[in-house]
């Protein structure tokens, strides 16, 4: 089975933080993403990477910053926190190519509370 | 990227099947059709996805129209632990992106 973990189940920091979520998948997939669920919202996306070093902006990539050194890991960084990054935080990975095989992996998600 | 409409809530008794439905009246040609549920508390899960053909796996069935304009995700026995967002997703551009949108609950009760 495809495993995606996520590094901490709930993280609690102070506004102004530096935040590191960690994200790493067991498949060898190319593709991973960051997204951010709030009520009402829905899940957005916020980064995804297509390989090792690449990374686009998503949806609402504000605030965030990404970092992939390594192809099984993608790290989502919040420069200065502030209390509106207040959410979950779910990691995804996915093969690349093959139409039909868009079939993403998530993670359990983080729950990060910024004070 | 083509929309998916999904009633917001349902319910569903244990052991019965759940017929959860979604229309997507602008997919294209070459789109295919996702579904995925997310349970309290935790990440979505893929279900099942399908083009044209009837789809079956051991978590559920998914039924599309010939038009293809809508789509049913059939759950055979629905148990307690069905309970959660059901999201039909309908693929979005190259990226891979997935556009998540509202979703149904599905509340299954004993």
């Amino acid at each position: 089975d495809v495993k995606v973990t996520q590094s901490s189940r709930y993280l609690v920091k102070r506004t102004g933080e530096k935040v590191f979520l960690e994200c790493v998948q067991d498949m060898d997939h190319e593709n991973m993403f960051w997204y951010r669920q709030d009520p009402g919202l829905g899940l957005r996306l916020i980064y995804f990477s297509y390989d090792v070093k690449m990374k686009e902006k998503g949806d609402i990539p504000e605030g965030y910053s990404v970092s992939r050194e390594k192809k099984e890991r993608f790290s989502l960084i919040l420069e200065s926190a502030s209390t509106n990054q207040t959410s979950m935080y779910l990691c995804a990975s996915k093969t690349q190519g093959e139409d039909g095989k868009n079939i993403q992996y998530f993670g359990a998600g983080t729950r990060l509370s910024v004070l | 990227d083509a929309k998916t409409t999904q009633p917001t809530s349902m319910d569903c008794a244990e052991g019965r099947a759940a017929n959860l439905p979604c229309n997507h009246s602008t997919i294209s040609g070459n789109e295919y059709v996702y579904w995925y549920r997310q349970i309290h508390s935790q990440g979505p899960q893929y279900i099942i996805h399908g083009l044209k053909n009837n789809e079956t796996n051991e978590m559920a069935s998914l039924i599309i129209t010939e038009d293809r304009k809508s789509s049913t995700l059939i759950l055979p026995h629905a148990t307690l632990r069905d309970t959660a967002v059901y999201y039909c997703i309908v693929r979005t551009s190259n990226t891979g992106k997935l556009i998540f949108g509202q979703g149904t609950t599905l509340q299954v009760k004993p």
